[in-house]
């Protein structure tokens, strides 16, 4: 099973802050099989990167993601008062699909 | 507009069984793959299992393999978690998730999820 580990846990940013989540896999995830989802509280994820580096239709561009191999990166230009929220992400290149703990973005 | 819709979460005994549906709308239901995916109270996701289009790859997570069962009805755009030998630690919202293309192992939408307690 290829394990995600996120970091940080929780991200404790401003409205207009730039935020950098990070997702390693503890085997390297082939194709870049690799998306990230946003999920608020009682709401069903959402899914906005996959592919890596590719943003899901309708997704803001200041979202984007990088990184191959077992190392992934979401990065959240400027935040608005709407992202802040749990991120998840997720390999899809093999079984069992895996997904990280989640990293929290809050309100500082 | 895709719309996926979860139905038949219950409060069962451990050693239940249950059956979990999912009604779809908005896309050709036919042509896509599709998933399940938990999350217990508190937790983060869970993918529990996986169908094609033609339902001649089923896969599971080891933890549900041998008692859950994936299916699906093309001609109702319905797809169904068939349940069995229920653990308390099985109690989890369930989502229903829809395969980003035909051969796709992505997950590009989620159902609303439904509340599945497993408790005496």
């Amino acid at each position: 099973e290829n394990v995600l580990t996120q970091s940080p846990g929780t991200l404790s940013l401003s409205p207009g802050e730039r935020a950098t989540l990070s997702c390693r896999a503890s085997q390297s995830v082939n194709n870049n099989y690799f998306a990230w989802y946003q999920q608020k509280p009682g709401q069903a994820p959402r899914l906005l990167i996959y592919d890596a580096s590719t943003r899901a239709t309708g997704i803001p561009d200041r979202f984007s993601g990088s990184g191959s191999g077992t190392d992934f990166t979401l990065s959240i230009s400027r935040l608005e008062p709407e992202d802040f929220a749990v991120y998840y992400c997720q390999q899809y290149a093999g079984t069992p699909r895996t997904f990280g703990q989640g990293t929290k973005v809050e309100v500082k | 507009e895709v719309q996926l819709v979860e139905s038949g979460g219950d409060l069962v005994p451990p050693g239940g069984s249950l059956r979990l549906s999912c009604t779809t709308s908005g896309f050709t239901f036919s042509a896509y793959t599709m998933n399940w995916v938990r999350q217990a109270p508190g937790k983060g996701l869970e993918w529990i299992s996986f169908i094609d289009r033609t339902s001649t790859t089923r896969l599971y997570a080891d933890s549900v393999k041998g008692r859950f069962t994936i299916s699906r009805d093309d001609a109702q755009s319905t797809l169904y978690l068939q349940m069995n030998s229920l653990r308390a630690e099985d109690t989890a919202v369930y989502y229903c998730a829809k395969g980003h293309g035909p051969g796709s192992y992505l997950i590009d939408q989620w159902g609303q999820g439904i509340l599945v307690t497993v408790s005496s």
